[in-house]
């Protein structure tokens, strides 16, 4: 079964600490793998996704991701947040098969000023 | 330009009705997207459209949910003969047609059936 699962459900951090977030997914085949962010009263909306090629991709407001096949986590880094970036963020794997795509629960990052 | 629209933004309903949420693409775009998401959950996929059909429609919980796309455009959501669990917010996307491509969600319809 296709599966995506959100280690830390809630993380808090001070400006300009680093920021990791896990994920990791369960899937047959090939899988696309995407991170989406929401910020307060605004809709989801896509921060960088991974087809194929270079496993580190980079995506929108400072923030990438680390493809690691033999460990099924697609990681969400950043070096340095801002208040700005208080929000949550959702990982998703797509089943390059299907148009299916499979969310994981979110996890909330407070970053305070 | 004109993003993913969803209409009502809020529909508040009675055990046992029936309702129907709309939604309205970025035009141009041909593959269409229903998930649901309940309070402190991801989105669940429900459906997806590819032009006027339903490409996969494994989601769809059970026969009281159907969902069209008659003109390839605007979906509806149709759920019949509601129950208390069905409430939860009802997000639609599109996304220019590939699989894989960039989804782009609408605001969502907060369901809340009493």
């Amino acid at each position: 079964a296709q599966s995506v699962s959100q280690h830390n459900h809630h993380v808090i951090l001070s400006e300009a600490a680093s920021l990791e977030l896990g994920c990791n997914y369960s899937y047959g085949g090939t899988v696309n793998l995407f991170w989406y962010v929401q910020y307060p009263g605004q809709h989801l909306q896509l921060l960088l996704k991974y087809f194929s090629g270079d496993p580190l991709v980079k995506g929108i407001k400072g923030f990438e991701a680390e493809f690691i096949k033999s460990k099924f986590s697609f990681n969400l880094r950043k070096p340095s947040v801002q208040w700005s970036d208080t929000a949550e963020y959702f990982c998703a794997g797509l089943n390059t098969n299907a148009g299916k795509s499979t969310f994981g629960d979110g996890t909330t990052l407070t970053v305070k000023p | 330009g004109a993003g993913v629209s969803q209409t009502p933004s809020n529909k508040v309903t009675e055990k046992g009705k029936y309702v129907e949420l709309r939604c309205d693409p970025i035009s141009g775009h041909t593959a269409l997207y229903w998930y649901r998401q309940s309070l402190g959950q991801g989105p669940e996929f429900l459906i997806y459209f590819q032009g006027t059909g339903a490409a996969d429609d494994s989601g769809l919980p059970n026969d009281r949910f159907f969902a069209v796309r008659p003109e390839g455009s605007v979906s509806t959501l149709k759920i019949q003969r509601t129950e208390r669990g069905d409430s939860a917010m009802y997000l639609c996307a599109s996304s220019w047609g590939e699989i894989g491509d960039t989804q782009y969600f609408g605001p969502g319809t907060r369901l809340t059936v009493l």
